[in-house]
């Protein structure tokens, strides 16, 4: 069955570097993923949504790269901020259906 | 102001005491999901309608129930055969029931059983 993994592991990086996430899938090819942002105890927020003939997507300072062949989003944040902290998941379509599925999310923590 | 919208934020329950969850949105949207989310968990997804007066089970319907009798609203009921209820449920939407559409989340509800 398909299977979305983003590491559980919290991100802890300074302000002002880049913050890479990682989003891997198995068993399955999506054409599009898309990603989210959660902060503690509200609901999550789209970010970007990417296709699979797209290899990168921007927007502001947020960048997502495609790669089929390794079958992996890799989500980027340059510049980062404290107010960047939050946990980010990437949820590709489901391989039957209508919905969507959502990886476990990575905690971003940005220091000062 | 368009949006979704969950009631209540907070929400206390007995144990063998089923309790409804309110989700209304006014973005005329087609699809509405219902998911569950644990500590340091991602999403499950409980039900999921793609359009009114029919809904679908997702990967943990047992204990729960639903119903979408108006396009704006799409509660769920958490009856006393959920063996562990407490969880913090998120409402969402989407334009379109066909395909797998960016969804819109409510503020959620934190439901914990005493």
């Amino acid at each position: 069955s398909q299977k979305i993994e983003q590491n559980s592991e919290a991100l802890n990086i300074q302000e002002g570097k880049t913050a890479t996430l990682t989003c891997n899938y198995t068993n399955y090819s999506p054409a599009y993923l898309q990603w989210y942002r959660q902060d503690p105890g509200r609901g999550p927020v789209f970010l970007l949504l990417i296709r699979e003939n797209e290899k990168e997507k921007r927007k502001e300072r947020l960048k997502v790269t495609f790669d089929t062949t390794l079958k992996q989003s890799l989500f980027h944040i340059t510049a980062s901020q404290p107010a960047d902290s939050a946990t980010y998941l990437c949820a590709p379509p489901a391989n039957a259906g209508n919905m969507l599925t959502f990886g476990g999310g990575t905690r971003l923590m940005v220091k000062p | 102001d368009g949006g979704i919208t969950q009631s209540p934020k907070y929400l206390f329950r007995k144990e063998g005491q089923n309790v409804t969850l309110s989700c209304e949105q006014n973005l005329n949207h087609d699809a509405m999901y219902w998911y569950r989310q644990d500590p340091g968990q991602g999403l499950r997804l409980i039900y999921y309608s793609q359009i009114v007066n029919d809904f679908q089970k997702g990967d943990i319907a047992e204990g729960y129930s639903v119903s979408r009798e108006k396009k704006e609203s799409f509660p769920l009921t958490v009856t006393s055969a959920q063996k562990n209820p407490t969880a913090f449920y998120l409402c969402a939407s989407s334009p379109s029931g066909i395909r797998a559409d960016t969804q819109y989340f409510g503020p959620g509800t934190r439901l914990t059983v005493l």
